[in-house]
Parts: C-alpha cells; sequence; structure tokens
C-alpha cells in the first residue's frame, strides 16, 4: 500500500500567518493516465471532512485563494496564507492512484 | 444541490454484520463518472478509506478488511450500502460516504455528515 506521511503532526500558527503541511508518499502518484491524484482535505472540529484541493493544485469550488497546492511525483505541499479562524482544524491528503487508496495520518492546526 | 447522509444501528455486538445505508440528492449514481466511497474514522483518529462503488457497477475494496466488505447500490432510490461482517470493537468508528466524481476528478468532494458505530457486547 502506498503510505502517505504528513508533516509536521501539528502546527502552531498565528491568525494572519502562513502554514506549510507536506505530504510524501511511499511511491510516485503519477497515474498511468498522465494525473496526479493527490487531493487535500479539512476536517474542522466536529465536522465532516471538506474537499480543498483536487489533483496537486486545483482548489475546488468556493475555497479561497489562500489555499495552494503544489508538488509531484512524491513530494506536496500544502499552504495556507493569511490563516483565519475558520482554517483551523485537522488537514488530511489523500492518493488515489493506487489501490488501495490511502489518506495521510493528518496535521492539526492551531492557533498560537 | 448535492447532499449525503448516512444511517446505522448505531450500537452491535461483535460477530454480528453492520449494515449502513447513505442516502443521498443532488447526482444519480446512474450516471457516467460518478460513484459513492465509505470512509471511516475512530473518535480522534485519521481517515481509512473502506469501499467504492461506481455508476457502472465495478467495485473496490480495501483489502485490509480482507473479505468483510460488500458495497452495493440502488439506482432507483439513490442509496449505496455497506456491509462489514463480524464485526469487532475495532470497528467502533464514525461512518462517511462521499461522492466521488471522475469526470473532473472530484474524488470525495462531497461527504454526508457521518454516522457513529460502536461495537460493544
Amino acid at each position: 500500500d502506498v503510505v502517505l506521511t504528513q508533516t509536521p503532526v501539528s502546527l502552531l500558527i498565528s491568525l494572519g500567518g502562513q502554514a506549510s503541511i507536506s505530504c510524501r508518499s511511499s511511491q510516485s502518484l503519477v497515474h498511468s493516465n498522465g494525473n496526479t491524484y493527490l487531493h487535500w482535505y479539512l476536517q474542522k472540529p466536529g465536522q465532516s471532512p471538506q474537499l480543498l484541493i483536487y489533483q496537486v493544485s486545483n482548489r475546488f469550488s468556493g475555497i479561497p485563494d489562500r489555499f495552494s497546492g503544489s508538488g509531484s511525483g512524491t513530494d506536496f505541499t500544502l499552504k495556507i496564507s493569511r490563516v483565519e479562524p475558520e482554517d483551523l482544524g485537522v488537514y488530511y491528503c489523500l492518493q488515489r492512484t493506487h489501490n488501495p487508496w490511502t489518506f495521510g495520518g493528518g496535521t492539526k492546526l492551531e492557533l498560537k | 444541490q448535492v447532499t449525503l447522509k448516512e444511517s446505522g444501528p448505531g450500537i452491535l455486538q461483535p460477530s454480528q454484520t453492520l449494515s449502513l445505508t447513505c442516502t443521498f440528492s443532488g447526482f444519480s449514481l446512474s450516471t457516467y463518472g460518478m460513484g459513492v466511497g465509505w470512509i471511516r474514522q475512530p473518535s480522534g483518529k485519521g481517515l481509512e478509506w473502506l469501499a467504492n462503488i461506481w455508476w457502472d457497477d465495478d467495485k473496490y475494496y480495501n483489502p485490509s478488511l480482507k473479505n468483510r466488505l460488500t458495497i452495493s447500490k440502488d439506482t432507483s432510490n439513490n442509496q449505496a450500502f455497506l456491509k462489514i461482517t463480524n464485526v469487532d470493537t475495532a470497528d467502533t468508528a464514525t461512518y462517511y460516504c462521499a461522492r466521488i466524481e471522475v469526470y473532473y476528478g472530484f474524488d470525495f468532494d462531497y461527504w454526508g455528515q457521518g454516522v457513529m458505530v460502536t461495537v460493544s457486547s
């Protein structure tokens, strides 16, 4: 199975600051069709996860441009600029290039 | 507007079969490229993908649960189902269903609110 390792496990950020979360894969996530199926989700406290970024760098509908995704192959990064209170929660990466689909362990974003 | 809602027994005993239902609206599982997946989350822990079912009735399962999973759908009633046999306390979790939209590459773009399941004797 593909292992996704997220770092850091937790992140203390001041409001208005910038956060960076890494997701490293044990295998390349480039699919045979050329796409890279690495997505990012945010699970706010007490809520279901929500899709933020799909296929590495595409913001899902309604997601502000403060969120950006980048990377390729096995190394991916989610950046959140100008952190706002509603950005707090646990961030997960998901890969679906290889079966079984696997999630990263999560990164908890908290206020400093 | 896409919505999904999970339902289940709440509590069951070890060795029983867990039956979950996902009732959705705003899309059809008979439409090309659509799918529904099941994901679970033990309290305070991370997410685990369980199974997907697609518009063409193709199914994918997480092999870590071996042969305990069965996913199915009722297209007419906009429902998807997941059965887990021979449950034990390790299956205690919140279970989510989520939509998959293959054409645009949206995987789990909409999620249900989740249903808590407790396995206890």
